[in-house]
């Protein structure tokens, strides 16, 4: 089956530390997403790329990196730069056109 | 400068009965608006979409209304189930300014409960 698959489910990092959260589909789409979800904040949008080896600043993109090297995987790095870590992170995928997004199930980062 | 907004952070409903989940937008822009349903630790799934050039689109038991003028649109969820118990989002896309996929801006979601 086709989908969206970001590992691990949930990660715990020491503050001051770099972690990279994986995201990998097998659809076939061009675009890809980083989306953060904190309670009452909604989905906010990090980083996206709509084609290999590019990809654009989202709306808070401060203390956070990307790469996109391969079409399948779009892995996102929390630096410790980022003041304020712990959340839920969620992946997407799309394809040309008004077809909307695809979700992996997420990875919850907890900064302990 | 929040684009999507969704006012009620929770709404509580008995099954069988119209959940009605509202949203408004600022960006005169928008011009393509969708819903996500999603549960506590999964990622959203679509739901229904609607098109500026449309004021209604339903898919069973699912309906969005778009009032352009008042930049509101709703969903309608008849009759409301207990599995419909989730964090509904509402989204908003402009035209594409260079490729051809579109970036969504979505609202802080409202909770819906829907009691047995």
């Amino acid at each position: 089956d086709g989908g969206i698959t970001q590992s691990p489910k949930y990660l715990f990092r020491k503050e001051g530390q770099n972690v990279t959260l994986s995201c990998e589909q097998n659809l076939n789409h061009d675009a890809m997403y980083w989306y953060r979800q904190d309670p009452g904040q909604g989905l906010r949008l990090i980083y996206y790329s709509q084609i290999v080896n590019d990809f654009q600043k989202g709306d808070i993109a401060e203390g956070y990196s990307v790469s996109r090297e391969k079409k399948e995987s779009f892995p996102l790095t929390v630096t410790s730069a980022q003041k304020n870590p712990t959340a839920f992170y969620l992946c997407a995928s799309s394809i040309p056109g008004r077809y909307g997004y695809t979700f992996g199930s997420g990875t919850r980062l907890t900064v302990v | 400068d929040q684009q999507v907004k969704q006012n009620s952070p929770s709404l509580s409903v008995q099954e069988g009965r119209i959940s009605i989940l509202n949203c408004d937008y600022t960006n005169s822009m928008f011009d393509y608006f969708l819903w996500y349903k999603k549960y506590p630790a999964e990622g959203p799934t679509f739901l229904i979409s609607i098109s500026s050039i449309k004021d209604k689109n339903e898919d069973g038991r699912f309906t969005v209304f778009l009032n352009k003028s008042a930049k509101h649109l709703s969903l309608h969820i008849v009759p409301s189930q207990p599995g419909d118990s989730a964090v509904y989002f509402c989204a908003a896309s402009v035209p594409s300014s260079g490729g051809s996929n579109y970036k969504l801006t979505f609202g802080k979601g409202t909770l819906l409960t829907v009691n047995p």
